[in-house]
């Protein structure tokens, strides 16, 4: 019940397509649903999160797309780029909780 | 916005010996901070949360008396790896709970050897 499933484990995408990464819940406690970019090296950093109240969110070229009768969440990055290379997680939260999902290694080929 | 500073960013030390990392929020305060382990390629393990002024609560698994963290002020926590050995090199992160969600360090690549 506390996990989070993400999938893919690893993305190859060309310069200036869509990234699509994509992640299950199974707590329907859950209230907080962030996607995190982590760099090789560094901390995982906020890139965006929504809440079960909304269907999506978009912040420049990221985009959640929230369903929450198939508890399902996922990321769509447009028009990516090789500067999107970097390991996204997706996360769901309730009470200081955080689960995490296993990542998705991003790749934007040139 | 929220800034999580984690020193050192790495560190090497000899095995038995004990190394402290330390996590500070800079532009907030941090009742809750949180640590974590990541091994290469995988996602983050949480180790224990720890709430100013009182104990750490540690996830099953993790040694206290190995992994000893102090939460003494509003942003300020610590994380020693006591007695270190080959099998604690890892990447530690700590997290700080604030009005904008959780804001990481950048991390601590500790080797011991």
């Amino acid at each position: 019940q506390q996990q989070v499933k993400q999938s893919p484990q690893s993305l190859i995408v060309q310069k200036g397509g869509i990234s699509i990464i994509n992640c299950a819940y199974e707590n329907t406690a859950f209230d907080y649903f962030p996607w995190y970019q982590q760099f090789p090296g560094k901390g995982p950093a906020l890139l965006i999160a929504i809440r079960p109240d909304v269907s999506e969110k978009k912040e420049g070229r990221f985009t959640i797309s929230f369903n929450k009768s198939a508890k399902q969440f996922s990321l769509h990055i447009m028009d990516s780029q090789p500067g999107d290379s970097a390991t996204y997680f997706c996360a769901a939260s309730k009470a200081y909780q955080l689960i995490w999902g296993a990542g998705t290694k991003l790749i934007i080929k040139p | 916005g929220a800034v999580v500073s984690q020193h050192p960013s790495w560190v090497i030390c000899k095995s038995g010996t004990s190394v402290k990392i330390e996590c500070r929020s800079l532009d907030f305060q941090a009742t809750t901070m949180f640590w974590y382990r990541q091994f290469p390629k995988q996602s983050l393990m949480l180790m224990a949360t720890s709430n100013e002024g009182s104990k750490a609560t540690y996830e099953q698994g993790v040694e206290k008396d190995k992994f000893l963290i102090n939460h003494a002020s509003l942003t300020l926590s610590t994380l020693t790896v006591t007695s270190a050995h080959p099998e604690d090199s890892s990447f530690y992160i700590c997290s700080a709970s604030g009005q904008t969600g959780y804001t990481f360090g950048s991390g601590t690549r500790l080797t011991v050897v």
